[in-house]
């Protein structure tokens, strides 16, 4: 079963300007969650979509939306960059949400570069 | 609100020898445990989680967790070192229909 595939791999952007990063989740899976990865920050939970549904949302400005698709691909958008907002953006799977203790399995990631 | 504490930054330890990387938590409820590992520029992969039963996991390549309720700790062991498993260690919690809190990552590094 082919795994989390996210992409572009790598994107060089420029302040002010918008960038969308994709997701496909591993077949069957309906869960998909956005996390963004700085070496200060660590790991923060930006969103997770199920059934085409946000149900749930971390702390980051309304520049950072996304969405689901009836096939379970997501996108998140990330308005008017900011150099702020360079980082590794992971993308997450899992089955369902509806299971106790469901593990998420990771694409390998977004490399966003703002200059 | 959930949290995850990983005390150590770092943790060097030689190969052959037993290695453990720490975890504390708080959760309100019943916590779900689970260990991940990221290599250089790769996604996250799961090694093991806890969900409730034996309170000694097993995991993937070797490693092992054991969970102490009343010191609300999650530590990821592994009996002996190879070089190759030095990487970055998250450590992450969740409760039923909440989503994961990470910890902020260990790095170890197995020294030959």
């Amino acid at each position: 079963k082919a795994g989390v595939t996210q992409t572009p791999r790598y994107l060089i952007k420029t302040r002010g300007q918008q960038v969308t990063l994709s997701c496909s989740p591993i077949s069957g899976h309906r869960s998909v969650s956005w996390y963004q990865q700085t070496p200060g920050q660590g790991l923060q939970f930006l969103f997770e979509y199920f059934s085409e549904t946000q149900r749930n949302k971390g702390n980051f400005p309304g520049r950072f939306s996304g969405r689901q698709f009836s096939n379970s691909r997501s996108e998140m958008n990330v308005s008017t960059l900011e150099l702020g907002d360079s980082a590794l953006y992971l993308c997450a799977s899992s089955p369902t949400r509806d299971t106790l203790g469901y593990e998420q399995y990771f694409g390998p990631g977004t490399r966003l570069t703002v200059t | 609100a959930q949290s995850v504490a990983q005390p150590e930054d770092q943790v060097n330890v030689a190969e052959g020898n037993p290695l453990t990387v720490k975890c504390t938590y708080s959760v309100s409820g019943n916590p779900y445990l689970f260990w991940y590992v990221q290599y250089p520029n790769r996604g996250l992969q799961f090694l093991l989680k806890y969900i409730t039963g034996d309170n000694l996991v097993k995991g993937s390549y070797g490693f092992e967790a054991e969970f102490n309720k009343s010191q609300t700790s999650f530590h990821l062991k592994k009996p002996s070192a190879l070089v190759s498993d030095s990487a970055l260690y998250f450590c992450a919690v969740t409760n039923y229909g909440q989503n994961f809190v990470f910890g902020p990552g260990t790095r170890l590094s197995v020294l030959p």
